[in-house]
């Protein structure tokens, strides 16, 4: 069956860096993007940015640019999200999910478990 | 700030018709489709309708979505409890150049 299986759980330092990663299976990997999603506690859910799994482009949120780079790696089926400078408000669920893509439509189905992280001195 | 408003809640009995509004603009709703997401308590989301009004398979038939100018509505009927649940709508924006949830909407039945 189609699954994401996420990282663990991260403690991070402000101003440190996480990576987080996603692996795929049960579906060929270059077909779709990966989309990541985080979710701060008791808050809605928040669009991060994602990656076409074929050709490598990226399109991230404007209030992320600078600080976070997605990548992929198709010999492991592997999702990784990486986020630099980090601040309390990082604090959040991340989300990976794979992101199907056509003309007008995009969504995301199914989502990996989700990675906790926070932020913390 | 989230670009799409929804109601903060929702309720209604077991088999009442229970209705979500999702309100967006000319440059997401207007123009690009409308998924929705179930986000169980303490579970990750999960798609529930996508390209306005498409279920995937295994998502019950009580949920349905539609669409009219730059507001969307997801319809839950016949209410059941495993259906308590926040439901979030969601499209791209072509302003913003990226893609936005709406604010969540917390379902319960009484």
């Amino acid at each position: 069956q189609v699954q994401l299986v996420q990282s663990g759980g991260e403690v991070k330092k402000p101003g440190a860096s996480v990576k987080v990663s996603c692996k795929a299976s049960g579906y060929p990997f270059t077909n779709y993007g990966i989309t990541w999603v985080r979710q701060a506690p008791g808050q809605g859910l928040e669009w991060m940015g994602w990656i076409s799994v074929y050709n490598g482009n990226t399109d991230y949120a404007q209030k992320f640019q600078g600080r976070i780079t997605m990548t992929t790696d198709t010999s492991t089926t592997t999702a990784y999200m990486e986020l630099r400078s980090l601040r309390s408000d990082d604090t959040a669920v991340y989300y990976c999910a794979r992101h199907i893509y056509g003309g007008i439509s995009d969504w995301f189905d199914p989502w990996g478990q989700g990675t906790l992280v926070a932020v913390s001195s | 700030q989230s670009v799409l408003t929804q109601p903060p809640s929702a309720s209604g009995t077991p088999g009442q018709r229970v209705t979500i509004s999702c309100s967006g603009s000319s440059s997401n709703i207007g123009i690009n489709t409308v998924n929705w997401y179930q986000q169980l308590p303490g579970t990750a989301p999960r798609l529930l309708i996508y390209s306005d009004n498409q279920r995937p398979s295994g998502v019950p038939d009580r949920f349905s979505g539609s669409k009219s100018g730059t507001s969307a509505s997801l319809t839950i009927s016949g209410l059941q409890s495993e259906d308590e649940a926040d439901y979030y709508c969601a499209a791209w924006d072509d302003s913003l150049n990226g893609y936005v949830f709406g604010t969540g909407t917390k379902v319960t039945a009484l």
